[in-house]
């Protein structure tokens, strides 16, 4: 199993522009995250999924956007990038355990 | 205030020494009290959790909760080069809901 896999790895986006991060797990897991990690401050909930078709907001959904149209795969969607947005991304996924398996992170750079 | 506070450290100690790593929160509902261990540029990967108050040993690692005082710790006997790592608290008051992290300790583990 490759586990939480996340594409790209790092990139540099200019102000106003867009991207979406993708996400994907092989374990067939019904849960899925997104967080974002500021230095220091832990990592903090943006989106998330119980199952295909279903996701909410977690404590900092302004600015992104996600769809879940299959179990394996969580895409994150950034529209109209702003400095603020500049963090490590991490994607995870849980079965109904209480263990979430995270990915290797995004490093995104928005200038 | 944050609702898990956690020194961010760098904490520095020889190889061998027991090491203490805490938090304190402010909500009384979290029940589950997870531990997860991050290395430099890759995700969390969780080390231990525990389920309401009480101890939990797994090898040289010990996770103690008191609820009362709302203190949670992470002790580690017999450090080694290889727990140089940042040690994140996480909480949540139910398995199927989000989880709230402490900022990070950074540990560094001299030989």
């Amino acid at each position: 199993n490759a586990g939480v896999t996340q594409t790209p790895k790092f990139r540099i986006l200019k102000i106003g522009q867009s991207m979406t991060l993708q996400c994907t797990q092989d374990m067939n897991h019904n849960y899925m995250y997104w967080y974002r990690q500021d230095p220091g401050m832990g990592l903090k909930l943006i989106y998330y999924s119980v199952g295909a078709g279903i996701t909410d907001k977690g404590e900092v959904p302004n600015g992104y956007n996600v769809s879940r149209s299959t179990t394996e795969d969580f895409p994150l969607r950034l529209e109209l990038a702003a400095p603020s947005q500049t963090s490590v991304y991490f994607c995870a996924s849980k079965a109904d355990t209480i263990e979430q398996y995270f990915g290797p992170g995004t490093r995104l750079t928005v200038t | 205030q944050k609702e898990v506070e956690q020194d961010p450290g760098p904490l520095s100690v020889p190889e061998g020494a027991i090491v203490s790593l805490n938090c304190t929160y402010s909500n009384s509902a979290f029940q589950y009290f997870m531990w997860y261990r991050q290395y430099s540029r890759k995700g969390p990967e969780l080390l231990m959790y525990t389920y309401s108050s009480g101890n939990k040993e797994d090898g040289r690692f010990t996770a103690q909760v008191d609820k009362s005082s709302k203190y949670i710790s992470l002790f580690i006997r017999d450090s080694q080069p290889s727990d140089s790592a940042t040690y994140l608290c996480a909480m949540t008051n139910n398995a199927g809901n989000m989880l709230t992290f402490g900022g990070g300790t950074r540990l560094m583990v001299k030989p």
